[in-house]
């Protein structure tokens, strides 16, 4: 069965830190990678997803990621935290043929000021 | 174009009520996702349907929940003879197919179960 697996439960970091987070997952065909953003009390929205193409992927608010298909990961970063970062993010994947998207158990990020 | 409306925002049932959630995806979307989500337990996939069809239910418990997506009208989550257990956020996702595109979530149904 797919799995998606997020390294960190928890991180606490100071505001102008760097962030990385990691995800694994296991599916050995073509998958679709996604990570998504929770803020307090408020729904999931996307950061950034990847299909094809440039391994390096940029999303909203300074936010990227990179697929290293080698090592079936998907890790998020961030040069410089900012406090309004301070959120619950998952990592999330779908495989061309099977349609659900699986999701990482979150990583829950506090930015302290 | 509205985002995945979900109603009620807030549902409280006493224990073996039945409990009804709806979701709207946006508009042009097909296919539905609904997903439950538990304090430090993450977002656990229920179900995956597209309309009139059931994709994937294997999230579902085997027991007294069960989803539709008519051609018409809302994805309905049911949930009979709630139980304490079942008080959680109900979160639905659409997108416009399957494969390469994103979902897009709504703002999510808390359930309560007293």
């Amino acid at each position: 069965a797919q799995s998606v697996s997020q390294h960190n439960h928890h991180v606490i970091l100071s505001e102008a830190a760097s962030l990385e987070l990691g995800c694994n997952y296991s599916y050995g065909g073509t998958v679709n990678l996604f990570w998504y953003v929770q803020y307090p009390g408020q729904h999931l929205q996307l950061l950034l997803k990847y299909f094809s193409g440039d391994p390096l992927v940029k999303g909203i608010k300074g936010f990227e990621a990179e697929f290293i298909k080698s090592k079936f990961s998907f890790n998020l970063r961030k040069p410089s935290v900012q406090w309004s970062d301070t959120a619950e993010y998952f990592c999330a994947v779908k495989g061309d043929s099977w349609g659900k998207l699986q999701f990482g158990a979150g990583t829950q990020v506090v930015v302290t000021p | 174009n509205a985002g995945v409306m979900q109603n009620p925002r807030h549902l409280v049932r006493r224990r073996g009520q039945e409990a009804r959630l709806r979701c709207s995806p946006m508009k042009g979307h097909s296919h539905v996702y609904w997903y439950r989500q538990l304090p430090e337990e993450g977002l656990k996939f229920m179900v995956y349907l597209q309309k009139e069809n059931i994709i994937d239910e294997s999230g579902m418990p085997k027991e007294r929940f069960s989803a539709e997506f008519p051609k018409e009208g809302p994805s309905i989550l049911r949930i009979q003879q709630v139980v304490r257990g079942d008080s959680a956020a109900y979160f639905c996702a659409s997108s416009p197919q399957g494969g390469k595109t994103e979902a897009f979530f709504g703002q999510g149904t808390r359930l309560t179960v007293v």
